[in-house]
């Protein structure tokens, strides 16, 4: 069975710290990883990913996939109270699947002043 | 650009009645779209997968006569919650696939559905 597993489930900061999102995942035909940041409603695309080694970034927010150990990681640097939202990892896969979204639990993330 | 909107974002009906959820795309067709639910802090739980003209996909343990979706233009897709009971009360989220050739997804904002 595909499974997606994002960690920590929950964090807690101050704003200005940095903070680093786990995503492991055990797919079969895997074809990309996504990242999603959801507030109140919509989750919105943040970054998706298909190479390993290459970083993508946006602002204060980097992703890098590892295709060999099987996990990404998302960062935020100086983080402020509106990085406070649901972080999801979301995996693609190959084949008879294509184009299905598989998604971890998620991270809380909440950011304090 | 990438706008997905959903109607009505909310909803309380009765059991045993029928409520219909739209999502368009608004400046973009969409080949496929995706019917997700979403329980309080938890992760998105995909129900279908929707493709224009054809007959939607529907995970395992997601019950068709139940949720009824139909995919009639590449800017609209509907599901159908059919004699809803207060188990299915939710957040149902819809996203579409701009084409068939990238994995983005865009989301719609939502649906809280609640049957008393």
């Amino acid at each position: 069975e595909d499974k997606v597993v994002q960690s920590p489930l929950s964090l807690v900061v101050h704003e200005g710290d940095t903070v680093t999102l786990n995503c492991s995942y055990e797919v079969t035909n895997f074809r990309s990883l996504l990242w999603y940041k959801q507030e109140k409603k919509a989750p919105t695309f943040l970054f998706m990913l298909t190479s390993s080694g290459i970083e993508k970034k946006s602002g204060r927010l980097s992703s890098i996939l590892d295709k060999k150990e099987l996990f990404s990681i998302l960062n935020i640097t100086a983080t402020q109270t509106g990085d406070s939202a649901i972080y999801l990892c979301a995996v693609t896969l190959r084949g008879t699947s294509y184009g299905k979204l598989t998604f971890g639990q998620g991270t809380i993330l909440t950011v304090h002043p | 650009g990438a706008v997905v909107s959903q109607h009505p974002s909310w909803v309380i009906c009765k059991s045993g009645t029928s409520v219909k959820i739209e999502c368009r795309s608004l400046d973009f067709q969409a080949t496929t779209m995706f019917w997700y639910r979403q329980f309080p802090k938890q992760s998105l739980m995909l129900m279908a997968t929707s493709n224009e003209g054809s007959k939607a996909t529907y995970e395992q343990g997601v019950e068709k006569d139940k949720f009824l979706i139909n995919h009639a233009s590449l800017t609209l897709s509907t599901l159908t919650v059919t004699s809803a009971h207060p188990e299915d009360s939710s957040f149902y989220i819809c996203s579409a696939r701009p084409d068939f050739f990238t994995d983005t997804q865009y989301f719609g904002p939502g649906t809280r559905l609640t049957v008393l």
